[in-house]
């Protein structure tokens, strides 16, 4: 089966830099997503990996190594409005490349 | 401003009634999904359709059915609503000429079975 794993909950300072870490058993691997999800909005889209490596994006960089099944999205110089839900989600070459969700990790950010 | 849009936004309904969630898209995009989310277990996949008229079961079809009768349109259908099916429902547009197949949501549409 497809197994993907992220932390529920996460805090940290207004300012401050916070990694959230995504890890996957999933066969068939294409890809992997992070999105944001603020409450009872629709998910948006923040970055995508298909090599190993890591890739910038002004305040949010995400890594993946696909040997380890280990993915991670950094948030640096933290804002209020961060707050929300991360969601990994990975991409499988079968099923038509249909997305895995992960549950999520609700990040809250306090001043 | 190209656009996913669902409707309703809410609704409420009893045990046994007949539901269908609509979903529009201004993307050009072939591919539309329909996703559940419950509070602790994430998005799960319902339904996919890569063009009109294919059809695809996700994860967690059992219960509902979807029609695709035009590109911009992908419905999902509750035959007979159950409390369970108590849920954010997304819908999702993806173009297969990208090559990261990005995914764009629908703002949801909450769905609540008494």
């Amino acid at each position: 089966g497809q197994n993907i794993d992220q932390p529920t909950e996460m805090t940290a300072t207004e300012g401050a830099i916070v990694q959230i870490n995504c890890t996957y058993q999933t066969s068939g691997f294409n890809g992997l997503f992070w999105y944001q999800q603020h409450a009872g909005e629709a998910p948006t889209f923040l970055s995508y990996n298909v090599l190993d490596g890591l890739e910038e994006k002004g305040r949010f960089s995400s890594f993946l190594s696909r040997s380890k099944g280990y993915s991670y999205l950094l948030l640096k110089e933290l804002q209020m409005k961060d707050s929300a839900s991360y969601l990994c989600a990975v991409r499988l070459m079968e099923y038509g490349n249909k997305l895995v969700f992960g549950a999520g990790t609700i990040l809250r950010v306090k001043s | 401003d190209a656009d996913v849009t669902q409707t309703p936004r809410n609704r409420i309904t009893k045990t046994g009634k007949r539901i269908m969630l609509e979903c529009s898209q201004t993307k050009g995009h072939d591919r539309m999904y329909w996703y559940r989310q419950d509070p602790g277990l994430g998005l799960r996949l319902i339904y996919y359709s890569f063009d009109v008229k294919d059809i695809n079961k996700g994860e967690i079809s059992d219960g509902y059915s979807v029609s695709r009768q035009a590109q911009a349109k992908f419905s999902l259908s509750l035959e007979s609503a159950i409390p369970n099916q108590t849920a954010l429902y997304f819908c999702a547009t993806s173009d297969s000429g990208q090559l990261d197949n990005e995914q764009f949501f629908g703002p949801g549409t909450r769905l609540t079975v008494l």
